[in-house]
């Protein structure tokens, strides 16, 4: 069964400190990984798109790493800040059937604190 | 990046009353534009795939009755909502689908409903 899981479910630091978030997944075939940052009551934004071949992938103080291999992904921040606060949800595409099928995590809600 | 854009982004009505959202490409060409709902703490759920000129495809679950949507122009797809209830209560965000490379969707701003 195609899923994706995220850890943890929450997270909670002080501004300017780093931090790094989990994705695993079973997709296959794989066609890409992404991760969204959603704001609360706003629709997602697209901070990385990897494919296959690509095993880090940076957007400012966001960097996203992927192991094909073992099927991990993790998306570090740098240098928190307090509008980093939002869920983040990492979401692979299938390949498989329709191609268009994306299959969602349920995202890791991280809470940035003075 | 792309900009899509979606109105209104909050409305309240009444059961049993109809609610039209609208779905916006700002400055690209979207053939295909793609419909989730929300429910609080949970992933976005697909709804509907919707192609340009042609008639949605429902995901399993999805009443087409009662979500009625019409993708009239590469920029514009929109989602009615009919004899809404409370349960229809829900965040509904739609993306826009560039056709080249991977394919990246580009997620509108979101629409609260909440039916009373």
């Amino acid at each position: 069964k195609n899923q994706v899981e995220q850890s943890p479910q929450s997270l909670i630091i002080l501004e300017g400190k780093n931090c790094t978030l989990q994705c695993n997944y079973t997709v296959s075939p794989f066609s890409n990984l992404r991760w969204y940052k959603q704001d609360t009551g706003r629709g997602p934004v697209s901070l990385t798109i990897m494919t296959f071949s690509e095993n880090t992938k940076s957007n400012g103080r966001y960097t996203a790493t992927l192991d094909a291999d073992t099927k991990q992904s993790s998306l570090h921040i740098t240098a928190s800040q307090l509008s980093d606060s939002a869920s983040y949800i990492c979401v692979v595409r299938s390949l498989a059937g329709n191609n268009r099928k994306l299959i969602w995590g349920l995202g890791t809600s991280l809470a940035v604190n003075p | 990046g792309a900009v899509v854009s979606q109105h209104p982004s909050r409305v309240i009505c009444k059961s049993g009353t109809s609610v039209k959202i609208e779905c916006r490409s700002l400055d690209f060409q979207a053939t295909t534009m793609f419909w989730y709902r929300q429910f609080p703490k949970q992933s976005l759920m697909l709804m509907a795939t919707s192609n340009e000129g042609s008639k949605a495809t429902y995901e399993q679950g999805v009443e087409k009755d009662k979500f009625l949507i019409n993708h009239a122009s590469l920029t514009l797809s929109t989602l009615t909502v009919t004899s809404a209830h409370p349960e229809d209560s829900s965040f509904y965000i739609c993306s826009a689908r560039l056709r080249e490379g991977l394919y990246e969707q580009f997620f509108g701003p979101g629409t609260r409903l909440t039916v009373l």
